[in-house]
């Protein structure tokens, strides 16, 4: 069975404090990604990676970084957590090149106060 | 321009009932096509890929109109277990994914 798999289900954090969200998955795909949702709003794409070490912003990158030091692990890092970035987190991961589709880890409710 | 559009709803229909979802995607040069569902609290989940020929899955219908750019889900014989949200999906090469909004539907008893 696919697998897609973060670190936390739920996360509590202060306002300013630097926060790692991990994900690994275990089909040698080569891209993933790291989503933000919001009500109203879907999926936003924060960064995905191609290739290890390798990593492009996607629509909202501001106040985020990220890691990929391994093929199957990538890492989102929040700077200095503030409030508005308080949201339900996804990862996935898919082929790079191949129509098919993406696989989402079980999320990450982050929740800064 | 949004790059995948979709009705919100939501859509409320009784037990048994056909409901048909639509999205329109913006990129001609799109490549793949998927339906997903989300539960709530949950993270999406592949229903079907969208092929140009139309697919059908048990009680459910796929289809793709390419030159209206335009993508339909059909569900038949509503069960209160398909309660959800269904997201369209739009791929490039397999290097980015669009999502709609998300469509919520609540079959009602």
């Amino acid at each position: 069975d696919v697998k897609v798999t973060q670190s936390s289900r739920y996360l509590v954090k202060r306002t300013g404090e630097k926060v790692f969200l991990e994900c690994v998955q275990d089909m040698d795909h080569e891209n993933m990604f790291w989503y933000r949702q919001d009500p109203g709003l879907g999926l936003r794409l924060i960064y995905f990676s191609y290739d290890v070490k390798m990593k492009e912003k996607g629509d909202i990158p501001e106040g985020y970084s990220v890691s990929r030091e391994k093929k199957e692990r990538f890492s989102l890092i929040l700077e200095s957590a503030s409030t508005n970035q308080t949201s339900m987190y996804l990862c996935a991961s898919s082929f790079l090149d191949r129509a098919t589709e993406a696989f989402f880890g079980q999320g990450t409710r982050l929740t800064v106060v | 321009r949004k790059e995948v559009e979709q009705d919100p709803g939501p859509f409320n229909v009784p037990e048994g009932a056909t409901v048909a979802f639509n999205c329109t995607y913006s990129n001609s040069a799109s490549q793949s096509f998927f339906w997903y569902r989300q539960d709530c609290r949950k993270e999406p989940k592949l229903l079907m890929s969208v092929y140009s020929s139309g697919n059908e899955d048990g009680r459910f219908t796929a289809q793709l109109n390419r030159a209206s750019q335009y993508i339909s889900l059909l569900i038949r014989d509503s069960k209160l277990s398909d309660s959800a949200t269904y997201l369209c999906v739009v791929s490039n090469t397999g290097n980015q994914f669009y999502f709609g909004t998300g469509t919520s539907l609540t079959v009602i008893p």
